[in-house]
């Protein structure tokens, strides 16, 4: 199957500062990936859909501009968390869907982010 | 808006044991669903893959149905065993992004 990588694997920062989580798909190529965010023992909710080439769609409650996402390429979505605070403390998951076009996504292996 | 439950929430057997897991989702038109395997502080290992004209798919001692009808899906556990311990996911696709359920917490005891 598809393979999809994530940088860094885990971080953590200090209150106030920003992180940026790279998302890449390493054999093939994504219009369209999905950013994922679980808190501990729940399960995974999506927090938004980014597009190469345009502007990323955010769910209801998710704040666009503290959740910076850039599709630079048809390999590499970027998810930079700005001022983050201890409640942006999560595991931080992106998907890919399959280029082949059969619906199956993707994960990549997730961000542990700590903010102290 | 699609809603994913996964019932239950966390179950303890003995190894050895066949178990079902369940998920249910409240729209029909759904592309497909997936099964996932998810290890403490890991990322999702999938499982199975339903497309939406399938009614199951096997993977070893895994069996996964899918009724669309009844909103359902169940994925089951042959002969269970201690590496079987994980939390499992269901997500329902009805485009392109994946609607999660809860998870169930399943814990195989030797």
């Amino acid at each position: 199957g598809a393979v999809v990588s994530q940088h860094p694997s885990w971080v953590i920062c200090k209150s106030g500062t920003s992180v940026k989580i790279e998302c890449r798909s390493l054999d093939f190529q994504a219009t369209t990936m999905f950013w994922y965010r679980q808190f501990p023992k729940q399960s995974l909710m999506l927090m938004a859909t980014s597009n190469e080439g345009s502007k990323a769609t955010y769910e209801q409650g998710v704040e666009k501009d503290k959740f910076l996402i850039n599709h630079a390429s048809l390999t590499l979505s970027t998810l930079t968390v700005t001022s983050a605070h201890p409640e942006d403390s999560s595991f931080y998951i992106c998907s890919a869907p399959d280029p082949s076009g059969g619906y199956e996504q993707f994960f990549g292996p997730g961000t542990r982010l700590t903010v102290l | 808006k699609q809603e994913v439950t996964q019932i239950p929430a966390a179950l303890s057997v003995p190894e050895g044991e066949n178990l079902v897991l369940n998920c249910s989702f409240t729209d029909s038109a759904i592309y497909n669903l997936q099964w996932f395997r998810q290890d403490p502080g890991k990322g999702l290992t999938s499982l199975l893959l339903i497309q939406s004209s399938q009614r199951e798919q096997t993977s070893g001692r895994l069996n996964a149905s899918l009724d669309k009808s009844s909103g359902r899906s169940t994925l089951y556990i042959a002969a269970s065993q201690p590496g079987d311990s994980a939390t499992y996911l269901c997500g329902g696709n009805a485009g392109n992004m994946l609607t999660f359920g809860g998870g169930t917490r399943l814990m195989v005891k030797p």
